[in-house]
C-alpha cells in the first residue's frame, strides 16, 4: 500500500507566477489535509477535505490560495501570484473514513512540496 | 486558545540517556494528543498518541505522561540512541464526531534533538 504521494517534491517559482501542488491520498482514504511549514517552524494548518467538499479552510490565507479534492484525481493546492513569503515546506495529510463508532483515525503525511520563490 | 507550545526548542543528550519534551495546551476541548517524528526532507511520522482518559502510554522506548489538569504532556525517549536525532512536534485535535473542525491538527514549534554516540 503505497503511502501520501506528493508532487512536485520541489518546485521553483518566480514572483507572480502560479504554483500548483499536487496530493495523492492513501489507498482507501477520503479525508486529506494541508499543512504549511515555514523554516525553523511548526506545521500550521491549512484547509480539510474530503471528496468535492472544502470542510474546514479556516487556516488559508483569504486572497491567492485555494483548494479542491475533486471526484477523481489527485487533491490540489494552489497558490497564485507567489510572494516570497509563500516560501514553505506544503505538507499533505490523509485519512481513512471515520470508524462505524465515529472514532477517529490517524493523519499519515507525505514527503511535501518545497517550494521557492524567487 | 487553539495554540500549543512546545519545550525545549532544542535539546542534547547522550547515547543511552533519556530525552524528554514538554507540550502545553490551552483549548479543553483536544482530546487526541499525537508526537510526530520529521527527519530533514521528509514528512512527520507519527510516533506514539495519546487520549486524555489514560495518564501515560508506552510503546517500546517511547512514551507519553499525559496530566490532564495542568493540560500538559511529555514524551519521553529512553535509552536514547543517535538514530533517534531528529525534530519532534506535539501535536492536538479534537475528534470528537460533532461539528466540522475536528480532525485538524494543531503543532507545537518542534524540539530539535540531538544524541551523542
Amino acid at each position: 500500500n503505497a503511502g501520501v504521494m506528493q508532487n512536485p517534491r520541489h518546485l521553483v517559482r518566480r514572483r507572480g507566477q502560479e504554483a500548483r501542488l499536487r496530493c495523492s491520498p492513501m489507498k482507501g482514504h477520503s479525508h486529506v489535509y494541508w499543512y504549511r511549514q515555514l523554516p525553523e517552524e511548526g506545521l500550521k494548518f491549512m484547509v480539510y477535505l474530503q471528496k468535492e467538499n472544502i470542510i474546514d479552510e479556516s487556516g488559508m490565507p483569504k486572497e491567492r490560495f485555494s483548494a479542491e479534492f475533486p471526484k477523481e484525481g489527485p487533491s490540489i493546492l494552489r497558490i497564485q501570484q507567489v510572494v516570497r513569503g509563500d516560501s514553505a515546506a506544503y505538507f499533505c495529510a490523509s485519512s481513512p473514513s471515520r470508524g462505524a463508532r465515529g472514532e477517529y483515525n490517524e493523519q499519515f503525511f507525505g514527503p511535501g512540496t518545497r517550494l521557492t520563490v524567487l | 486558545q487553539q495554540q500549543v507550545k512546545q519545550s525545549p526548542q532544542s535539546l542534547i543528550v547522550q547515547k543511552g540517556g533519556i530525552s524528554i519534551i514538554n507540550c502545553a495546551y490551552e483549548n479543553t476541548a483536544f482530546d487526541y494528543f499525537p508526537w510526530y517524528q520529521q527527519f530533514p526532507g521528509k514528512g512527520p511520522a507519527l510516533l506514539i498518541a495519546i487520549r486524555p482518559d489514560v495518564s501515560e502510554k508506552k510503546e517500546g522506548r517511547f512514551t507519553i505522561s499525559f496530566n490532564k489538569s495542568a493540560k500538559q504532556f511529555s514524551l519521553h525517549i529512553m535509552d536514547s540512541q543517535p538514530g533517534d536525532s531528529a525534530t519532534y512536534f506535539c501535536a492536538a485535535s479534537r475528534t470528537n464526531a460533532g461539528g466540522t473542525s475536528y480532525g485538524k491538527l494543531t503543532f507545537g514549534q518542534g524540539t530539535i534533538l540531538t544524541v551523542h554516540p
